[in-house]
């Protein structure tokens, strides 16, 4: 079994700062994938971020970094250089990288705002 | 290259009534999945379908639920009987075969009143 920790239920960030948002996992499996999803208010899912278990260094994606320390078994989403639309709700999620057990397991989120 | 087609957005039934959910994968994508979002929750995973295949449905409630995504048009997510505990957004994603990463639709809003 999976399981994903978030367990800052909400974070402020002033604009043009960068701030971390944390997320641990538990799991059994030896390769895995580690995902970051943002859910603005109009409610859709965004992907923003992928880390395979695998990958000896950090992802990148624009102003997104994955902070990955697999020992502690963390996979922390960094943003850059805040911004307003960077509010919203942020789930980290992971899963086994086999073909058969494919489904993705989420972390309850994080709620972040940017404030001027 | 359109993403992800889910509709309708929003669906509102009344208690008993059937719910049917669609889905459109986007374009070259044949793996479909389907999540719950309950209120301020995060997403719990229902079923796995691959073209006219479930491959794995241990998340989908054994009575009133079941999906299936036939060789031609969308996946359906169909909710017999509905409940107020069934309100909740119900997003599908889609995927090449895994275990590339999965993208979303925008979800529907199901409100049984």
């Amino acid at each position: 079994a999976q399981k994903i920790t978030q367990t800052q239920p909400g974070m402020f960030v002033q604009e043009k700062e960068a701030v971390t948002l944390d997320c641990t996992y538990d799991t059994s499996d030896q390769s895995y994938g580690l995902f970051w999803y943002k859910q603005p208010s109009s409610g859709e899912m965004i992907f923003l971020i992928y880390q395979g278990s695998y990958d000896e260094q950090n992802a990148t994606e624009g102003r997104y970094s994955l902070n990955f320390q697999k020992a502690r078994k963390s996979a922390n989403l960094v943003i850059s250089a805040s911004q307003l639309g960077d509010s919203a709700m942020y789930f980290c999620a992971m899963r086994p990288l086999t073909s058969t057990a494919s489904k993705l397991t989420f972390g309850t989120g994080t709620r972040l705002q940017v404030t001027l | 290259n359109a993403g992800v087609m889910q509709n309708p957005r929003h669906l509102v039934r009344r208690r008993g009534q059937e719910a049917r959910l669609r889905c459109s994968p986007m374009k070259g994508h044949s793996h479909v999945y389907w999540y719950r979002q309950l209120p301020e929750e995060g997403l719990k995973f229902m079923v796995y379908l691959q073209k006219e295949n479930i491959i794995d449905e241990s998340g989908m409630p054994k009575e009133r639920f079941s999906a299936e995504f036939p060789k031609e048009g969308p996946s359906i997510l169909r909710i017999q009987q509905v409940v107020r505990g069934d309100s909740a957004a119900y997003f599908c994603a889609s995927s090449p075969p895994p275990p590339e990463t999965q993208y979303f639709g925008p979800g529907t809003r199901l409100l049984v009143l």
